[in-house]
């Protein structure tokens, strides 16, 4: 299984919404990472999990919250967002130092 | 100056071409390198992945690294409507933990 799952597919939400996002995968991987991706643009990286533990967070707003249960899920919570963090919401996964990292579909979220 | 530059097009080739996509990078740290095709509103998918100078073949396509240049290429041999997507080149260094650096993506249309 080379996959990675993402929930849900899109999501609207206002800016007083608390919502969250899943992602999990089963390769066994140990790394996970939440990516942010604007239109026309590269993925722009917001958190990685290594071991379960958080190790980078790349300066992202407190209005997003990770969270990593257990190895194969990685959620990212969203609280008090505003319009410009609409979005495609990458999950990825990748194990050992090649690096090399393995995306989910994504969540197209549209704040209002 | 970005540490990746890749033109971000668009390119539009007749089908049945052969394509050449292209990244310039100025750390000469990058050791690995990674080709993600990504089609509109859906997650990258890792196509290619070199860590040494020369060619490494997959079917159709060839990733092609020259680190005295600081250039990768990746060729499409016989390319298909299907090939229509964003091409993203990708790269890290053994030290730079587990963040990836990306080019800003080729935009490529084959024309039947």
């Amino acid at each position: 299984d080379t996959e990675v799952t993402q929930t849900p597919k899109h999501l609207v939400m206002g800016m007083t919404n608390k919502k969250s996002l899943k992602c999990e995968q089963h390769m066994g991987h140990r790394a996970m990472y939440w990516y942010k991706q604007k239109a026309k643009k590269p993925p722009e990286l917001m958190f990685v999990y290594s071991y379960e533990k958080l190790s980078i967070n790349e300066s992202v707003p407190s209005r997003f919250s990770p969270e990593c249960p257990n190895s194969s899920l990685l959620n990212l919570h969203l609280h008090a967002l505003q319009p410009e963090d609409s979005a495609l919401y990458l999950c990825a996964s990748s194990q050992g130092t090649r690096n090399e990292q393995f995306f989910g579909p994504g969540t197209r979220l549209t704040v209002l | 100056q970005k540490e990746v530059e890749q033109d971000p097009g668009p390119l539009s080739v007749p089908e049945g071409a052969i394509v050449s996509l292209n990244c310039t990078y100025s750390n000469s740290a990058f050791q690995y390198f990674m080709w993600y095709r990504q089609y509109s509103r859906k997650g990258p998918e890792l196509l290619m992945y070199t860590y040494s100078s020369g060619n490494k073949e997959d079917g159709r396509f060839t990733a092609q690294v020259d680190k005295s240049s600081k250039y990768i290429s990746l060729f499409i041999r016989d390319s298909q409507p299907s090939d229509s997507a964003t091409y993203l080149c990708a790269m890290k260094d053994p030290g730079g933990y587990q963040k990836v650096t990306f080019g800003t993506g080729t935009k490529l249309q084959v024309i039947p």
